[in-house]
């Protein structure tokens, strides 16, 4: 079974720019979670999509922002980007209970400049 | 929702047990606890979870009291491999799930 992918892995942007990630779970999962990880702040979690409905969300700005599609696939984006949006992105599936084992994509990375 | 401490770092030597604990004092009653491991420039992986007593998997071991406000990771036998950063968890049905505190981690370093 092919595991979480997340494209792209590597992006650098500009400051004011914006930026979408993507995120394709395991086959068959229905719930994707997007986590924000820097070396000050750790694993922070941004939100979690289930059956396209948003059903959690972490402490971020308005300008982080998400969807699910039909086939459980998950974009996030980020508008106006700052400085401090450089992170690693981590995107994770799971079947859609809340205590069910999460599974981790590989994330992007995102220099802002 | 639940916060836990864990220590920041631990040291050990290759071959040793390793047992790293978790503190998560407002536990509820409907809480579970979770262990993830994460290597640099990767997501975190999913190691064993647990409610209450003992859980054993061919990973690891999770001990947890009676009173559930503290956990115990344990890990036989380390490898050099087993250099990560251990994250507990502790969530549940009715406090958002396992998604959304981490924590700052264990870091533990596996010398030879």
């Amino acid at each position: 079974k092919a595991g979480v992918t997340q494209t792209p892995r590597y992006l650098i942007k500009t400051r004011g720019q914006q930026v979408t990630l993507s995120c394709s779970p395991i086959s068959g999962h229905r719930s994707v979670s997007w986590y924000q990880q820097t070396p000050g702040q750790g694993l922070q979690f941004l939100f979690e999509y289930f059956s396209e409905t948003q059903r959690n969300k972490g402490n971020f700005p308005g300008r982080f922002s998400g969807r699910q599609f039909s086939n459980s696939r998950s974009e996030m984006n980020v508008s106006t980007l700052e400085l401090g949006d450089s992170a690693l992105y981590l995107c994770a599936s799971s079947l859609g209970q809340s205590r069910d084992e999460q599974y981790f994509g590989p994330g992007t990375r995102l220099t802002v400049t | 929702l639940a916060k836990t401490t864990q220590p920041i770092s631990m040291d050990s030597y290759e071959g040793q047990e390793v047992n790293i604990t978790c503190s998560h004092n407002n536990i509820a009653t409907n809480d579970y606890i979770t262990w993830y491991q994460q290597f640099p420039s990767q997501g975190p992986r999913f190691i064993i979870q647990g409610y209450k007593t003992k859980v054993t998997n061919e990973v690891a071991s999770l001990f947890i009291p009676a009173d559930r406000k503290s956990s115990t990771l344990s890990l036989p036998r380390v490898s050099l491999s087993d250099t990560a950063v251990y994250y507990c968890l502790v969530g549940g049905p009715n406090t958002g799930g396992f998604k959304t505190i981490f924590g700052a981690g264990t870091r533990l370093f596996v010398k030879a």
